[in-house]
């Protein structure tokens, strides 16, 4: 069975802070996707980032990047210098990668709210 | 828009009424995805179809819910009979092969 933890429920920070979001995953599958989506208001989900199991690279994407540490089961991301429109809530996703099996499992989410 | 429609997107009914939620997907996305949403928590699953076949199904899609895409375009969800713990938020989502994964707006339900 396939598990993503969020444990942060929600986050306040300052605009201009920076800000982690933490997941962590359980999966037993030895190839696998994992993703972050970011849901604002709106309800629309807004895809952020996918990254297979066997790139362990750290990504920078502007303001945005994420640490895949397979060692810990750990793929948290980090919003560097935040804005007021980086609120949200934030969602971990994690998938197998074979055909057939298509299911995305997500997390709890993380609500953050960046005070202005 | 080009992007993933749903309709209606926000439905209210009464207990044992049955509802039906159109979604739209973008144009050339071969994969259409089904996914509830309750308040505070994250998607899941509910089912997929490859053109117009349904592929695989959670056991979260009792026998109250199908879900059909007939020509391989839009799909429909349908509930019958529904009940308060239907109530959520029902999202689709498309994609073409195993490319990025562009979610709609979502169809909320409130069950009375």
């Amino acid at each position: 069975a396939q598990k993503v933890t969020q444990a942060q429920t929600e986050i306040s920070v300052v605009e201009k802070e920076d800000v982690t979001l933490d997941c962590v995953y359980e999966t037993r599958d030895t190839t696998y996707y994992l993703f972050w989506y970011k849901q604002p208001p709106s309800g629309e989900l807004v895809f952020l980032i996918r990254r297979n199991s066997f790139d362990e690279q750290n990504e920078i994407s502007g303001r945005y990047s994420w640490n895949f540490q397979k060692s810990t089961s750990s793929f948290n991301f980090t919003i560097t210098a935040s804005q007021v429109v980086d609120s949200a809530v934030y969602f971990c996703a994690l998938s197998p990668t074979n055909f057939g099996n298509e299911k995305l499992t997500f997390g709890t989410g993380t609500r953050l709210t960046i005070i202005p | 828009d080009t992007g993933v429609s749903q309709n209606p997107r926000h439905k209210i009914t009464k207990r044992g009424q049955n509802v039906t939620f159109r979604c739209d997907p973008i144009s050339e996305h071969n994969r259409l995805y089904w996914y509830r949403q309750t308040l505070g928590q994250g998607p899941e699953f509910l089912t997929y179809f490859q053109n117009e076949a349904q592929l695989e199904k959670s056991r979260l899609l009792s026998d109250r819910f199908s879900a059909e895409r007939p020509k391989g375009s839009f799909s429909t969800l349908e509930i019958q009979r529904t009940e308060q713990g239907d109530s959520a938020m029902y999202l689709c989502a498309s994609r073409w092969g195993f490319g990025e994964l562009f979610f709609g707006e979502g169809s909320r339900l409130t069950v009375l």
